[in-house]
């Protein structure tokens, strides 16, 4: 089947601790991104990516950083910068980045702080 | 700047009812694009549906209905006779489309529904 795998589900950090949130997809789409969800909130977008090697802040950037290796892959790290980075992390993916692509969601990781 | 505002932070219903999620949106382009999301208690956004700003032709997928109306900036979801499997968290999105990669994705809040048997 394809689709998105984001592992892990459930992550704890400690705190001045970077860590980083894996995101898969089989769908050979080009455009990846990271959204963040914070409880009764939208979705705030973090970091995306239209191509291989390429990728552009969003609206909250600050704290996080993504790599974009290979088409299948976007990892992101919350590094210790991020001094609330207690949330519910998406990934998703788009065939292109436009404004009219529909998204595909992984199942999330949950990031708490120790 | 876009807003997408989802007044209804959480709707209680019993099964069989019928109910109303309210989107309201605002922008300043002529070519947008609207959409529902809908994330069940599993945690992943699942597309239910798309509209662009040229079409207000309401749309009906099984129990599901959309009525978009430009005149009140407005694109509101209906479920009938919901069923507890419907109970999750939908999300209206509202997407300003200035051609190739130019735009900006904006989510609303969402809702939260409940469907008790």
């Amino acid at each position: 089947d394809g689709g998105i795998t984001q592992s892990p589900k459930y992550l704890f950090r400690k705190e001045g601790q970077n860590v980083t949130l894996s995101c898969e997809q089989n769908l050979n789409h080009d455009a990846m991104y990271w959204y963040r969800q914070d409880p009764g909130q939208g979705l705030r977008l973090i970091y995306y990516s239209q191509i291989v090697n390429d990728f552009q802040k969003g609206d909250i950037a600050e704290g996080y950083s993504v790599s974009r290796e290979k088409k299948e892959s976007f990892p992101l790290t919350v590094t210790s910068a991020q001094k609330n980075p207690t949330a519910f992390y998406l990934c998703a993916s788009s065939r292109q980045d436009r404004g009219y692509e529909k998204l595909f969601f992984g199942s999330g990781t949950q990031l708490s702080v120790l | 700047a876009q807003k997408v505002t989802q007044a209804q932070t959480e709707i209680s219903v019993v099964e069989k009812e019928d109910v109303t999620l309210d989107c309201v949106y605002e922008t300043r382009d002529t070519t947008y694009y609207l959409f529902w999301y809908k994330q069940p208690p599993s945690g992943e956004l699942v597309f239910l549906i798309r509209r662009n700003s040229f079409d207000e032709q309401n749309e009906i997928s099984g129990r599901y209905s959309w009525n978009f109306q430009k005149s009140t900036s407005s694109f509101n979801f209906t479920i009938t006779a919901s069923q507890v499997v419907d109970s999750a968290v939908y999300f209206c999105a509202l997407s300003e489309d200035r051609g190739g990669s130019n735009y900006k994705l904006t989510f609303g809040k969402g809702t939260l529904l409940t469907v008790n048997p």
